[in-house]
């Protein structure tokens, strides 16, 4: 069974600050999601990666995926309150989605 | 809009009761998904289905029934209800590589 791992659980920061959160896997990745979460809603999709080495931008967020297909890691530049929320990887597989437990991210004004 | 709707938003149900949580899209989509998320432990898969007339368990479906008798809807059953229920149960559709989520159904069991 596949265990992601995510890390900090916790991340508390000051608007215009930048920060970086982890997914690690123990199995490679068929294909990994980065989501995000905020309080009452369900997980919107930000981005897809397949590719060992991947590098994807959208605006201030850069997602990188490990050479060996079993890490990645979501930085966001200048962060503002708008990004607070959980922030969720899972890995696509069979067609069925299995989440890590997920960073909340609070940035604060 | 198009989308995943699930209702109810918030339920409150005793020990023992049963109850349907509804799930409806209207993106076409053949896939469609019931996880849980619980405070601490990510989305757990409860069932899946494939289309139409097939659903299949996923990694905690004890305690659950699904059907899918239409493309649209893809409703969740809880028959006997236990506190280890209490949880927020989202579906979700796929296209392509895309999932999308509803809103949850918070649901808590005294």
């Amino acid at each position: 069974t596949q265990l992601l791992e995510q890390s900090p659980q916790f991340l508390s920061i000051q608007e215009g600050e930048n920060l970086t959160v982890y997914c690690n896997s123990s199995s490679v990745f068929s294909s990994l999601q980065w989501y995000r979460q905020e309080p009452g809603e369900g997980p919107v999709l930000l981005v897809t990666v397949v590719t060992g080495g991947e590098v994807k931008k959208l605006k201030r967020l850069t997602f990188q995926f490990g050479d060996a297909r079993k890490d990645s890691s979501l930085h966001i530049t200048a962060a503002q309150t708008g990004d607070t929320g959980l922030y969720l990887c899972a890995d696509q597989s069979d067609y069925k989605l299995s989440f890590g437990a997920g960073t909340t991210v609070t940035v604060r004004a | 809009n198009a989308g995943v709707t699930q209702t109810p938003k918030f339920r409150i149900l005793k020990i023992g009761q049963s109850m349907t949580l509804q799930c409806a899209q209207d993106m076409n989509h053949n896939y469609m998904y019931w996880y849980r998320q619980d405070p601490g432990m990510g989305l757990k898969l409860i069932y899946y289905s494939v289309g139409a007339g097939i659903t299949d368990k996923g990694e905690v479906p004890n305690g659950y029934n699904v059907s899918r008798s239409t493309t649209e809807d893809f409703p969740l059953r809880l028959e006997l209800a236990a506190p280890s229920q209490t949880s927020v149960y989202f579906c979700a559709s796929r296209g392509g590589y895309g999932y999308t989520f509803g809103s949850g159904t918070r649901l808590t069991v005294v």
